[in-house]
């Protein structure tokens, strides 16, 4: 089957850094997505990764090894509006997205 | 670019009533549109995904005849809730396919809809 994994929930601080991971198994890869969501609200668009590496963008990078199956969502210098959800979803072989349960991220002064 | 709309934001009806809720792509035009639904502190769930001009396709356990999807253009889907029940209260979501990205799905804000 198919089975994305990201921890549950996640507590920073502000100011500080923080990386959530995300494994993937599926069948097919074509590409790999991080989205937001604040509570109530629809997700908005982080960042995409296809090729192996780091993707960086402003205060947050995203990083992809195909290989093992894995990503993590990196967030620099955390600020309060950072507190949502982060998703991590794979495009699979029939292009369809396969969506993680996220990761509640809990920022703290 | 790449913003996508939906209307209502937010409804109340009442339980035997249907609702429709349109999701637009304004400034691009959307392969690819999908709708979503989301309960409290759970995970997005994929209900179908539709094609324009084309019969949507809609995941395992979602009823086709009483969650209607229409994807007239390109730039608008509708999905109508037939004879709502509390239990259909929910957060309904859009997303499209075709922007700037093209794999990209962009959401939309989202409609919080409650059957009474």
């Amino acid at each position: 089957g198919q089975n994305i994994d990201q921890p549950t929930e996640m507590t920073a601080t502000e100011g500080a850094i923080v990386q959530i991971n995300c494994t993937y198994q599926t069948s097919g890869f074509n590409g790999l997505f991080w989205y937001q969501q604040h509570a109530g609200e629809a997700p908005t668009f982080l960042s995409y990764n296809v090729l192996d590496g780091l993707e960086e963008k402003g205060r947050f990078s995203s990083f992809l090894s195909r290989s093992k199956g894995y990503s993590y969502l990196l967030l620099k210098e955390l600020q309060m509006k950072d507190s949502a959800s982060y998703l991590c979803a794979v495009m699979d072989s029939n292009y369809q997205l396969i969506w993680g349960a996220g990761t509640k991220l809990i920022i703290k002064p | 670019g790449a913003v996508v709309s939906q209307h209502p934001s937010w409804v109340i009806c009442k339980s035997g009533t249907s609702v429709k809720i349109e999701c637009r792509s304004l400034d691009f035009q959307a392969t690819t549109m999908f709708w979503y639904r989301q309960f409290p502190k759970q995970s997005l769930m994929l209900m179908a995904t539709s094609n324009e001009g084309s019969k949507a396709t809609y995941e395992q356990g979602v009823e086709k005849d009483k969650f209607l999807i229409n994807h007239a253009s390109l730039t608008l889907s509708t999905l109508t809730v037939t004879s709502a029940h509390p239990e259909d209260s929910s957060f309904y979501i859009c997303s499209a396919q075709g922007g700037r990205e093209a794999d990209t799905q962009y959401f939309g804000p989202g409609t919080r809809l409650t059957v009474l």
